[in-house]
């Protein structure tokens, strides 16, 4: 079946403009993560959606990241008022959802290369 | 908070070689262990994993053993090919209930033929 989707796949804007990036899980993954996969700070958590379940935002970095997933599939991460410093690659991935007794695969999608000139 | 150090690259050998990448962790309770792939042009791929101590994850000839007594998970393959040239992330994940990923920064490896 399909893997996960994002879109677009390369993103140039200019500081201070928003920006939004799309992800579309595989069909029937109830969990979605988010992460950003920059130079200077390697691959980092950003946020993480499960179901109806208020999302763990503990890795924005600021309040100028947001995220929604509506109807609990497709997800945007929105970003306002670009910085140089967010130029990154980032990444969304879904899963089955966790359960105590196994781990779920995270399965990855292509990224979204996003550069803030 | 949870941490992954992970031998830095790049790191080049030739084929046939044997490969190590050292990978140590620091976490609370009991963290499940991975190594992540990403071949050149491609996604993020899971390589192996191993969710508690004395675990051993193979695959493609690829293997690391969960040792809690030096809280490491390093990777080891006996014979590189060029085809396993990529850049390898070292990760856990904590325990149930904390589902996200924390990544070491990654090695490049090359295989030179």
């Amino acid at each position: 079946g399909a893997g996960v989707s994002q879109s677009p796949s390369n993103k140039v804007t200019e500081k201070g403009k928003d920006v939004e990036l799309r992800c579309d899980p595989i069909s029937g993954h109830t969990a979605l993560y988010w992460y950003r996969q920059s130079l200077g700070q390697g691959l980092e958590f950003l946020i993480y959606f499960q179901g109806n379940s208020a999302p763990d935002k503990s890795g924005l970095p600021s309040d100028r990241f947001s995220a929604e997933r509506t109807g609990g599939s497709v997800s945007t991460l929105t970003i306002q008022r670009t910085q140089q410093e967010d130029s990154a690659v980032y990444l969304c991935a879904s899963s089955p959802r966790p359960s105590v007794s196994s781990y779920n695969e995270q399965f990855f999608g292509p990224g979204t290369r996003l550069t803030v000139l | 908070g949870d941490s992954v150090t992970q031998m830095e690259g790049p790191v080049t050998l030739s084929e046939e070689a044997f490969l190590t990448i050292n990978c140590t962790y620091t976490a609370t309770g009991y963290p499940s262990l991975f190594w992540y792939v990403q071949y050149p042009g491609e996604g993020l791929q899971l390589l192996l994993k191993a969710t508690k101590a004395d675990d051993k994850g193979s695959n493609k000839g690829f293997e690391a053993t969960y040792r809690k007594e030096t809280t490491s998970f390093h990777l080891e393959k006996g014979s590189v090919q060029v085809s396993d040239s990529a850049v390898y992330f070292c990760a856990l994940k904590g325990d149930f209930g904390n589902e996200k990923l924390t990544f070491g920064t990654g090695t490049r490896l090359t295989i030179i033929p």
